[in-house]
């Protein structure tokens, strides 16, 4: 199975920074299919970007997502209040797919 | 705008079975993927696995020989039993709808289910 390792594990950003988040794979996802996900706490994850680079129904563009084969990132641009919270990275090219353990963006 | 909604025991002894359904409203089963993801206290997602509107299912290796899914089209929903639980599996179970060929847009809210005695 692939293996997702998300880093930094924790970053601690102001409002209105920039983050950015790293996922690494073991092996090659197949046709870029990667997503990245936002969860609060109590709250189910919530779809930001799929096949690596497409923001999902009403994102907004200060989300962004790029990479290929092993080595995705997941941008924002422009850190909102709003944006503090877990981000998981997601690979679904090849079964099972696998989640990586999470960062966690917290306010500085 | 699809909404689904988990059901089930939250409570569940070591060693029986863990059984929970995903209600789907405001949408039609047909034509989607349909997973379980868990995703214990504290912790990160596990994806147990995904059944075709048609029946078909794929499942984590590591949970394929505890588990099953189903569907029930004429319900529109669809359904997970995981056997012989244990304490490793007490987590919070979501339902999602695939969407983009693999990645998930509409979730459940999630139900907590703890195994113990």
């Amino acid at each position: 199975e692939i293996v997702l390792t998300q880093s930094p594990g924790t970053l601690s950003l102001s409002p209105g920074e920039r983050a950015t988040l790293s996922c690494r794979a073991s092996q090659s996802v197949g046709s870029s299919y990667l997503a990245w996900y936002q969860q609060k706490p109590g709250q189910a994850p919530r779809l930001l970007i799929y096949g690596a680079s497409s923001r999902a129904t009403g994102i907004p563009d200060r989300f962004s997502g790029s990479g290929s084969g092993t080595d995705f990132t997941l941008t924002i641009s422009r850190l909102e209040p709003e944006d503090f919270a877990v981000y998981y990275c997601q690979q679904y090219g090849s079964s099972p797919y696998t989640f990586g353990q999470g960062a966690k963006l917290e306010i500085k | 705008q699809v909404h689904l909604q988990e059901s089930g025991p939250g409570l569940v002894k070591p060693s029986e079975t863990l059984s929970l359904t995903c209600t789907i409203s405001g949408g039609s089963i047909s034509n989607y993927y349909w997973s379980w993801i868990r995703q214990p206290p504290g912790k990160g997602l596990e994806w147990i696995g995904y059944i075709y509107y048609s029946g078909s299912t794929n499942y984590n290796p590591s949970l394929k020989s505890r588990v099953t899914i189903s569907v029930d089209t004429s319900k529109n929903q669809f359904s997970l039993k995981l056997t012989s639980v244990t304490a490793a599996d007490t987590a919070v179970y979501y339902c999602a709808r695939e969407s983009g060929g693999g990645s998930y847009e509409e979730w459940g809210q999630g139900t907590l289910v703890t195994v113990s005695s």
